[in-house]
């Protein structure tokens, strides 16, 4: 199995700019989260997906959208980076909403001009 | 991979050493807590968990104990190798009604093992 993996690994935008962060596992899990990770601040959640068709806002959900069309994707959109958007982010999946021992991928490094 | 920044406070041990790393928590409500390991360039990695009724907990050289009174948990290492080195994550768990749960994630320890 390759567990959970993001493309791409890094990325530098232009404010204003949009891309999308793709998030594959192949674990047939039902959970997926998508976290920012920023030096001092740990990891925070900014959606999360309970589900194959169905999202739901985390902590710091402002700037990004995501959608869940296939139970093994996870899809972070950002419409119209910003500076502040600046991060690494990972993606989590977990086989259901009481399990806290979550499998992250390898993270993408975004850096927003 | 992508590596976590280093605004981190450091925890310098000896190969062979014991290592404690330590961390505080706020909500009196969560009920379980997690640690998690992070090496460069990777992904977050879970190691153990503890419920919150109760104070310690056993792993494969890894205990974690859990001070409900002054709200305080901690993750020891046994005989800590090279290996062990990574940024280290307390987490605790919030029930947002139903089957929902949210992992909230600590700023992390970085456990620096010298040779």
């Amino acid at each position: 199995n390759a567990g959970v993996t993001q493309t791409p690994k890094f990325r530098v935008l232009k404010t204003g700019q949009s891309m999308t962060l793709l998030c594959a596992q192949d674990m047939n899990h039902e959970y997926m989260y998508w976290y920012r990770q920023d030096p001092g601040m740990g990891l925070r959640l900014i959606h999360y997906s309970v589900g194959e068709g169905t999202t739901a806002k985390g902590e710091v959900p402002d700037g990004y959208n995501v959608s869940r069309l296939k139970k093994q994707n996870f899809l972070l959109g950002l419409e119209s980076a910003a500076p502040s958007q600046t991060s690494v982010y990972f993606c989590a999946s977990s086989y259901r909403a009481s399990s806290y021992e979550q499998y992250f991928g390898p993270g993408t490094r975004l850096t927003v001009t | 991979g992508e590596s976590v920044g280093l605004h981190l406070p450091t925890l310098s041990v000896q190969e062979g050493d014991n290592s404690i790393i330590n961390c505080a928590y706020s909500n009196s409500a969560s009920d379980y807590f997690i640690w998690y390991k992070q090496e460069s360039g990777k992904g977050p990695q879970f190691i153990i968990d503890i419920r919150s009724n109760m104070d310690k907990r056993q792993g494969q050289r890894v205990t974690v104990l859990l001070n409900k009174t002054v709200k305080h948990l901690s993750l020891q290492i046994a005989a800590t190798q090279p290996g062990d080195s990574a940024v280290y994550f307390c987490a605790e768990n919030k029930n947002y009604g139903g089957a929902t749960n949210k992992l909230i994630f600590g700023t992390g320890t970085l456990l620096a093992v010298q040779p």
